[in-house]
């Protein structure tokens, strides 16, 4: 079963405008991460924001927010102010504690593409 | 400067034969990680390390090799029996136990690897 859904494969966005990219995730561990990761056309993976189930309060990383509705299971990233860097894939994962998840893997949605445009 | 560097950036594999990427670290973290990504597709895990020496297979092992020699350093070995080995290849780090809480310990990743078979 599909562990971490994203169903926006592509966004786009005026420059200075919010963005909101959709996660929505399914785990029975009371106990998890979610993270989600900006990949530019270099590949390389940046982590952007991290929310644990536990937390109380939402996250948020400078431009980056993280709207958490446990109950919904959504973890949706907010970028404010969008700027033209910010075109990128964007990528939510989860991780479950042990022992559900022994290696602390991260699991991956399918991403989804932004682009700003000027 | 601390990172996780991954070479070559591109390969090329011949019909039958092994190559090996390398993935070094200088975090100091305990646990490494090797994601596949094809096109369009989010990232699998082939293998992680939690600890020098010590190695588990990740959701899709089959064709792959790995050794845990030194907590720098985790290469992965694409042999000939992986039939379709055209992929972006990750590794990543996280400092494992001692990185806080286990649904946490974020991950942190190299520029990738682009393999293509000629």
């Amino acid at each position: 079963a599909q562990k971490i859904t994203q169903t926006q494969p592509g966004m786009f966005v005026q420059e200075k405008e919010a963005v909101t990219l959709d996660c929505t995730y399914d785990t029975s561990d009371p106990s998890y991460g979610l993270f989600w990761y900006k990949q530019p056309s270099s590949g390389e993976m940046i982590f952007l924001i991290y929310q644990g189930s536990y937390d109380q309060q939402n996250a948020t990383e400078g431009r980056y927010s993280l709207n958490f509705q446990k109950a919904r299971k959504s973890a949706n990233l907010v970028i404010s102010a969008s700027q033209l860097g910010d075109s990128a894939m964007y990528f939510c994962a989860m991780r479950e504690a042990p022992p559900y998840n022994q290696g602390g893997k991260l699991i991956f949605g399918q991403g989804t593409e932004l682009s700003v445009k000027p | 400067d601390g990172g996780i560097t991954q070479s070559p950036k591109y390969l090329f594999r011949k019909e039958g034969q092994n190559v090996t990427l390398s993935c070094e670290q200088n975090l100091n973290h305990d646990a490494m990680y090797w994601y596949r990504q094809d096109p369009g597709q989010g990232l699998r895990l082939i293998y992680y390390s939690q600890i020098v020496n010590d190695f588990q297979k990740g959701d899709i092992a089959e064709g792959y090799s790995v050794s845990r020699e030194k907590k720098e350093s985790f290469p992965l070995t694409v042999t000939s029996a992986q039939k379709n080995p055209t992929a972006f290849y990750l590794c990543a780090s996280s400092a494992g136990l001692a990185g806080g809480p286990p649904a946490k310990n974020i991950q942190y990743f190299g520029a990738g690897t682009r393999l293509s078979v000629l």
